[in-house]
Formats: C-alpha cells, structure tokens, sequence
C-alpha cells in the first residue's frame, strides 16, 4: 500500500534557526496536505497543494511539491517558539475509480529553545 | 461556525469491554474520516464515510467499525477491547474528503487497563 515517511523525526532547533521537513511518498500523488498539531492538540490543516512542481508561502513558511508529485516539504525561516508542534503531511493517491484515503506521513516533531 | 465536537473527551475501559465514539462533523460536511493516534504508529487511518456510506477502509480488525447518520454524524465502536487499543481517537470532517481539507475534533483519549 501507499507510505509516506517524513525526516526527520525530531528537530531540536534555536529560535531565529530555520527548519526543514521532508516527505517522501512511495507512489504519485493527486495533491498533498500539511498539518500541524501543538503538544495535547489535534492537527490543524496548513495547506494544500496540487500543482507539480507548486510552491506556496504562508509568511515565514514555505510549502513546496517536487516535479514527479511524489514528495514535499516545509521549510520555515526563523523559527519561532510558536512554531513547536508535530507537522504532518498527507498525500492522496489518484483516484481510479474508488476513492483514495488520505494517507499521512509519519510526522516530524519540531522542538524550539530560547 | 461550530467546530467538529467528538464525545466523550476521556474513556476508560477494560478490556474485552466495548466502546462507542461519536463525531459531529462541521455544520455542512458530509464526509467523516477517523484515525488513530499513537506515540509509536502515529496517525492511522481507520476509515471514511460519505453520505452514510463507507467510502474507504484501512487495516484495522473487524473489531472496529462505525457508521453515519442521515445528519452525518458518525459513530465508531470497538468491540472486544485489548490493551493496545488505548490511543487517541480523531475524528475528522471534510467538505467532501477528496479534494477538500480535513478538519479534526478534539479526540477522543481511550485507555484500556
């Protein structure tokens, strides 16, 4: 079945560092969906793209979709202790006639100090 | 608009009891998606109903099932509770559930002892 795995894991970065997360999904995607979840949250939706090759900015981050629609990532410009939280992606299969369940990535957990 | 609301917000069980979550979506939504949360697996998806009917399923025992309303609201149950089912129920509500973002309730903590 469709994996969509994310690295890293966990990123303990200083404020004011820049982070990136990545997502690789196994197969093709139709588009793809981040989310955030604060500690004791639930995941709150970020954005979405579909368009190969898309980026897209939300101030400090900045979402793009690679060429092939196989993988992502996020990068965020001077973290901000508000920044901590798990982020999450999450890729939809084209559709061939059942619908595809949205599947998420593993997550990466951002961690920023002082 | 209301938020998607999901009770109760704790449960306690043990095991080999049943158990019952309820979701309701946002006002408007008529696709539901529950997942499961846990430290190790994090977020696996449990399945996805549309206009009372289950539109995807993913690779969960029999145990598990649920069910929409006409209002679409949405139930699961977990029968036959084991230990390794205490993790934290999210229920999500999307416009339609292709195309559209998902929004998630609060969850739903359940322990098995």
């Amino acid at each position: 079945g469709q994996q969509v795995m994310q690295i890293p894991q966990y990123q303990h970065v200083q404020e004011g560092e820049d982070f990136t997360t990545y997502c690789n999904s196994s197969t093709t995607l139709s588009n793809i969906q981040w989310y955030k979840q604060r500690p004791g949250g639930h995941p709150v939706f970020l954005i979405q793209l579909v368009k190969s090759g898309e980026v897209k900015k939300q101030k400090r981050l900045t979402f793009q979709f690679g060429e092939a629609k196989k993988n992502s990532s996020l990068h965020i410009t001077a973290t901000q202790t508000t920044d901590v939280g798990t982020y999450f992606c999450a890729g939809r299969a084209p559709q061939t006639g059942t619908a595809s369940k949205l599947t998420f990535g593993t997550g990466t957990r951002l961690q920023v100090t002082l | 608009k209301a938020g998607v609301t999901q009770t109760p917000r704790y449960l306690i069980k043990t095991r080999g009891q049943q158990v019952t979550l309820s979701c309701s979506p946002i006002s408007g939504h008529r696709s539901v998606s529950w997942y499961q949360q846990t430290p190790g697996q994090g977020l696996q998806f449990l399945f996805e109903y549309f206009s009372e009917t289950q539109r995807n399923k993913g690779n969960f025992p029999g145990r598990f099932s649920g069910r929409q309303f006409s209002n679409s609201r949405s139930e699961m149950n977990v029968s036959t509770l084991e230990l390794g089912d205490s993790a934290l129920y999210l229920c999500a509500s999307s416009l339609d559930g292709r195309v559209y973002e998902q929004y998630f309730g609060p969850g739903t903590r359940l322990t098995v002892t």
